[in-house]
């Protein structure tokens, strides 16, 4: 079975500081990769996905994220993070085969202070 | 374009009381999933449909939870009788199709319950 890591539970930064949210996963072969990020009060919306090409992948709100196979791991990065960012992000996984179906991370809790 | 629909959004019940949520795919979607999150979690999944029928209810405690999507559009999922640990936050998801040409899943916002 597929498993997905996310190791920091609770990041506190500042407004203006850098971002980086850690992601690993556990699964041999070909995956699809995803970032959903909640914001307080709303639903899980899709920041960005990985399925093939270019491994470094942008997304929305500036957001970007890094797939490196021989590592298992799929960062999300934020040059820049905003009060506006605060959030839950989630990180998930789904083989390339059969069901397609998604495993989540634990989420990481991300609080900007202004 | 109107999003996945869930209702209600909040249900507060007494244990062994049944309960049932209800979702509204995105119009078209033929593929549906129930998750359920665990406070502290991530989404978890119960049931994937693909129109009508369930593909995967591997997850799916079937002693007490039991789900149908009867003409492959909108969705129940019912808990009877509901226990202490069903207490979770329970979502709902659609996407066009399955596999890699399916598109991403899109969440709906859920239905927060409490079993007292």
């Amino acid at each position: 079975a597929q498993s997905v890591s996310q190791h920091n539970h609770h990041v506190i930064l500042s407004e203006a500081a850098s971002l980086e949210l850690g992601c690993n996963y556990s699964y041999g072969g070909t995956v699809n990769l995803f970032w959903y990020v909640q914001y307080p009060g709303q639903h899980l919306q899709l920041l960005l996905k990985y399925f093939s090409g270019d491994p470094l992948v942008k997304g929305i709100k500036g957001f970007e994220a890094e797939f490196i196979k021989s590592k298992f791991s799929f960062n999300l990065r934020k040059p820049s993070v905003q009060w506006s960012d605060t959030a839950e992000y989630f990180c998930a996984v789904n083989d390339q085969t059969g069901a397609n179906n998604l495993f989540f991370g634990t989420g990481t809790r991300l609080t900007v202070i202004p | 374009e109107a999003g996945v629909v869930q209702s209600p959004r909040y249900k507060i019940i007494e244990k062994k009381q049944p309960v049932a949520f209800w979702c509204n795919p995105i119009s078209g979607h033929n593929t549906l999933y129930w998750y359920r999150q665990n406070l502290g979690q991530g989404p978890e999944l119960l049931i994937r449909y693909e129109n009508e029928e369930a593909v995967d209810d591997s997850q799916l405690p079937k002693d007490r939870f039991s789900a149908e999507r009867l003409k492959g559009v909108d969705s129940t999922l019912k808990i009877q009788p509901a226990e202490l640990g069903d207490s979770a936050v329970y979502l709902c998801a659609s996407r066009q199709k399955p596999g890699l040409a399916g598109g991403p899943q899109f969440f709906g916002p859920g239905t927060r319950l409490t079993v007292l």
